[in-house]
């Protein structure tokens, strides 16, 4: 199956401070990226999706300035939570999508701000 | 409106006693449905794709059939390890982007 790494896996911040997650494709090309935020017990919740070289749509209630996504190549996407506060806490998962049937989701990585 | 219900949302079996997780939906212009198998703390496992009614595909306990309006994930005498939680995803639409998610089914498998 397709490998989807994510990094960091667990990042702890301070509140105020930002936060980049990387998500890459590796061994397919993504022409579409996928983030998702899933709270505990929850299912996920599409963040945002961005094309290769284009800007990010977001889902309705997910502020744009706060979660910068780049998806500046085919193989690699970025996420920066902006300016992190405790409720930001949370695990975001990327989904990276291109030619292939199958949908493979990143291992995620679990953000906490104190 | 386009939805996906998975039930039950908790599940607790006898080591080898079998059982099937639903996933019912509603959506226009289905392209697949998936499963995920979900352990806390990890992204999400691919388990199946599934394109169309009458399918079927197996993984060492698991099956996974798909009708029309729903999908069955079987487990056939589930071990502890197979305790995970169980997503069912749909993905619809003209570019397929669009991907609904069921809310999953929390399986323990008691030894």
């Amino acid at each position: 199956g397709a490998v989807v790494s994510q990094h960091p896996s667990w990042v702890i911040c301070k509140s105020g401070t930002s936060v980049k997650i990387e998500c890459r494709s590796l061994d397919f090309q993504a022409t579409t990226m996928f983030w998702y935020r899933q709270f505990p017990k929850q299912s996920l919740m599409l963040m945002a999706t961005s094309n290769e070289g284009s800007k990010a749509t977001y889902e309705q209630g997910v502020e744009k300035d706060k979660f910068l996504i780049n998806h500046a190549s085919l193989t690699l996407s970025t996420l920066t939570v902006t300016s992190a506060h405790p409720e930001d806490s949370s695990f975001y998962i990327c989904r990276p999508s291109g030619d292939q049937y199958e949908q493979y989701f990143g291992p995620g990585t679990r953000l906490t701000v104190t | 409106e386009d939805q996906v219900t998975q039930s039950p949302e908790a599940l607790r079996l006898q080591e080898g006693e079998s059982s099937s997780l639903n996933c019912s939906y509603t959506v226009s212009g289905l392209r697949g449905l998936f499963w995920y198998r979900q352990d806390p703390g990890k992204g999400p496992e691919f388990l199946f794709t599934l394109y169309s009614a009458g399918e079927e595909k197996e993984k060492e306990r698991l099956k996974a059939t798909l009708t029309k309006k729903e999908s069955f994930l079987h487990i056939t005498a589930p071990k502890p390890e197979d305790s995970a939680t169980y997503l069912c995803a749909v993905q619809a639409g003209y570019t397929g982007n669009q991907f609904y998610f069921g809310t999953g089914t929390s399986l323990t498998v008691i030894p």
